[in-house]
């Protein structure tokens, strides 16, 4: 079965302490593994894909990597603003499987 | 501005009622689909539409239909036959499939009366 596993489920950062995010998966085969940030109540909004090992993408704080089994969104020195539900997902079969997301919340 | 447009915002339904969730796009897409989520879980698919009358249902389509009549339109109906419909309902679309971006619109919070 297709899995895409988060963690942790919550954090929380005081405004400028750096983290990461992890994504793992099952199943190999990938096509494309993606991030989308989610404000609450909304819809997701598209942040990253990643097609291969070894890649890497940066915009603004966030810096999303890639290996062959697991996904790290690294956010450095956050701002409150980035405090939302930071979600993944990996493509296979012709659609996405997501993971239940990571809560992030960033205290001023 | 291009993008996805879902209505209702809120939606509720009653017993033994049909529903239909409406999802329109400027994109100039050709695939769409239709997401559940659920408190703590993640984004589920309902059905999804690669091309104009056609569509593939997805992972729990059980008590739902869709039509794909136009490029643009991708409507939602939650039957009766769904017993737990409580959820938001997020509509999205890509340029050509599940392998691109998606574009979501903004989700319907349905609930039962």
């Amino acid at each position: 079965e297709d899995q895409v596993t988060q963690s942790p489920e919550a954090l929380r950062l005081q405004e400028g302490e750096s983290s990461s995010l992890n994504c793992s998966y099952t199943v190999s085969g990938l096509r494309g593994l993606f991030w989308y940030r989610q404000d609450p109540g909304k819809g997701p909004e598209f942040l990253f894909t990643l097609y291969s090992a070894g890649e890497e993408k940066e915009k603004e704080r966030l810096k999303a990597t890639l290996t062959k089994k697991e996904s790290f969104l690294h956010i450095t020195a956050p701002k409150p603003e980035d405090s939302a539900t930071y979600l993944c997902a990996r493509g296979i079969r012709e659609k996405l499987t997501f993971g239940t997301g990571t809560r992030l919340t960033i205290i001023p | 501005d291009g993008g996805i447009t879902q209505s209702p915002k809120y939606l509720f339904r009653k017993e033994g009622q049909n529903v239909t969730l409406s999802c329109e796009q400027n994109l100039n897409h050709d695939a769409m689909y239709w997401y559940r989520q659920d408190p703590g879980q993640g984004l589920r698919l309902i059905y999804y539409s690669q091309i104009v009358n056609d569509f593939q249902k997805g992972d729990i389509a059980e008590g739902y239909s869709v039509s794909r009549e136009k490029k643009e339109s991708f409507p939602l109906t939650v039957t009766s036959a769904q017993k737990n419909p409580t959820a938001f309902y997020l509509c999205a679309s890509s340029r050509t499939g599940a392998y691109e971006k998606l574009f979501f619109g903004s989700g319907t919070q349905l609930s039962v009366l």
